[in-house]
C-alpha cells in the first residue's frame, strides 16, 4: 500500500552545521506535505508546509523541498542549534483526513 | 489564537476498566478534529476524525470509539481497556481544507 517512509532514523550533527532530514512518500496523488518537530513528552509542532504546485518554501532557518518526480521531500535546518533536538516527523495527505506520518528522524545536536 | 487542550497528560488504568479522554479547542469554529494514538518511537496512527458536530470517522477497527458532541469537543472513549490500548494518545485540530494539523501535549495512557 501506500506508505511514507524516511530514509534516516536518526541524525547526529554539530552545533552550526546545517542538518537535512529526508523522506520519501509513494502516493503521487498527495498534494499537501508537512513537517513536524516532537519534542519528548509533547504533541508534534507544525515547522513548515509546502503544497505540490511548489518545489521549496522557506521559513526561519528552515527549508522544505519538494521533489516530485522521485516522490521525495527533504527539511533544511540552517545553523542547527541545541534546541533543535527533536524527532522530526514529515506527513502527506490529498484531503487532510487521511494524513500520513513517517516514523520519524531523532535529530541530535551535539555542542 | 487558537489553543487546544487534552487532559489528563497521564493516565494508569487497569485492564478491563473504561476511558474517557477529553479534548477541547478554544479560538476557531467548525474545526476538524482528530485523534491519534502514537506507540514509542513510532509515527502517528490516525483512530478517528470528525468533520462536524456528531460525524464521526474510524480508521481502525479496535475497542475504542469517539464522541463530539460539541463543536470543540472530541472525546475518545473506551467501554474495557486491553493492554494493547497503552500508548501516547494525541488530539488535533485543523481549519477545513487542507491545513496543517494542530496537536495538543497528549496523554499518555498506560494499562496495567
Amino acid at each position: 500500500g501506500e506508505s511514507v517512509g524516511l530514509h534516516l532514523p536518526t541524525l547526529s550533527v554539530q552545533e552550526g552545521d546545517n542538518s537535512i532530514i529526508n523522506c520519501a512518500y509513494s502516493n503521487s496523488a498527495s498534494d499537501y506535505f508537512i513537517w513536524y518537530k516532537q519534542e519528548s513528552g509533547k504533541g508534534p509542532q507544525f515547522i513548515i508546509d509546502i503544497r505540490s504546485n511548489m518545489d521549496k518554501r522557506q521559513g526561519q532557518r528552515v527549508t522544505v523541498l519538494l521533489n516530485k518526480t522521485v516522490k521525495h521531500l527533504s527539511l533544511q535546518i540552517a545553523a542547527t542549534q541545541p534546541g533543535d533536538s527533536a524527532v522530526y516527523f514529515c506527513a502527506e495527505t490529498t484531503n487532510n483526513n487521511d494524513m500520513r506520518f513517517g516514523a520519524g528522524t531523532r535529530l541530535t545536536v551535539k555542542p | 489564537s487558537q489553543t487546544i487542550h487534552q487532559w489528563p497528560a497521564t493516565l494508569v488504568q487497569p485492564v478491563g476498566s473504561p476511558l474517557s479522554l477529553e479534548c477541547t479547542v478554544e479560538g476557531t469554529s467548525n474545526p476538524n478534529l482528530y485523534w491519534y494514538r502514537q506507540a514509542a518511537g513510532r509515527g502517528l496512527q490516525l483512530l478517528f476524525y470528525s468533520v462536524g458536530i456528531g460525524q464521526i470517522s474510524s480508521e481502525v477497527p479496535q475497542n475504542l470509539s469517539a464522541s463530539r458532541p460539541q463543536d470543540r469537543q472530541f472525546i475518545l472513549s473506551s467501554k474495557k481497556l486491553l493492554l494493547s490500548d497503552s500508548g501516547f494518545y494525541l488530539c488535533a485540530w485543523s481549519p477545513q481544507g487542507n491545513q496543517p494539523q494542530h496537536f495538543g501535549d497528549g496523554t499518555r495512557l498506560s494499562i496495567l
